[in-house]
């Protein structure tokens, strides 16, 4: 299994660009979420799936946009690009609720 | 609001000595709890998760203990490693709302040789 695929690993963007950040996982599972992670502190959720078809607001949702067609794959949307949002991304699932989940390798992000 | 913070943000510690790294939170609803290690350039990796209904729980090498009394939680590393370097986060997960983590800010482990 590779586990969970994020791409691009980096990407430079103008302010007012748009992009999508891909994330996949091969384990089947449920639960799939957005993380950011800014520079010398925690993770925090943006975006979170139970399931296909079903998805929910995190802590910091504001300027994303999430879709779960799939079970393997959870894309994360930026319309409008803003420099709050450089950011390191990183994308995780879990098979079931409260059990670990698992990271990828995360998308380094920087809006100029 | 929810919050989970760390008491020490760095610990440095000798190569072969026991680390400990605490934790609170502020949730008292959260009924599982979990420690990532995170390397530099690296996504998160799984140390070692903890439910509401234990107070210890031990894997290789690590424990961890949960004081739900005064909403604590410390993770306790035996014989560090240089190879133990590294940011710990802690996590906690509220009640019924999908398994979302709550992270702490980490606390930066250095292992001198």
């Amino acid at each position: 299994n590779a586990g969970v695929t994020q791409t691009p690993k980096f990407r430079i963007l103008k302010i007012g660009q748009s992009m999508t950040l891909q994330c996949t996982q091969d384990m089947n599972h449920n639960y799939m979420y957005w993380y950011r992670q800014d520079p010398g502190m925690g993770l925090k959720l943006i975006y979170y799936s139970v399931g296909a078809g079903i998805t929910d607001k995190g802590e910091v949702p504001n300027g994303y946009n999430v879709s779960r067609s799939t079970t393997e794959d959870f894309p994360l949307r930026l319309e409008l690009a803003a420099p709050s949002q450089t950011s390191v991304y990183f994308c995780a699932s879990s098979y079931m609720v409260n059990n670990e989940q698992f990271f990828g390798p995360g998308t380094r992000l920087t809006v100029l | 609001g929810e919050s989970v913070g760390l008491h020490l943000p760095t610990l440095s510690v000798q190569e072969g000595d026991n680390s400990i790294i605490n934790c609170a939170y502020s949730n008292s609803a959260s009924d599982y709890f979990i420690w990532y290690k995170q390397e530099s350039g690296k996504g998160p990796q799984f140390i070692i998760d903890i439910r509401s209904n234990m107070d210890k729980r031990q894997g290789q090498r690590v424990t961890v203990l949960l004081n739900k009394t005064v909403k604590h939680l410390s993770l306790q590393i035996a014989a560090t490693q240089p190879g133990d370097s590294a940011v710990y986060f802690c996590a906690e997960s509220p009640m019924g709302q999908g398994g979302k983590l709550i992270f702490g800010q980490g606390t930066e482990l250095s292992v001198k040789p």
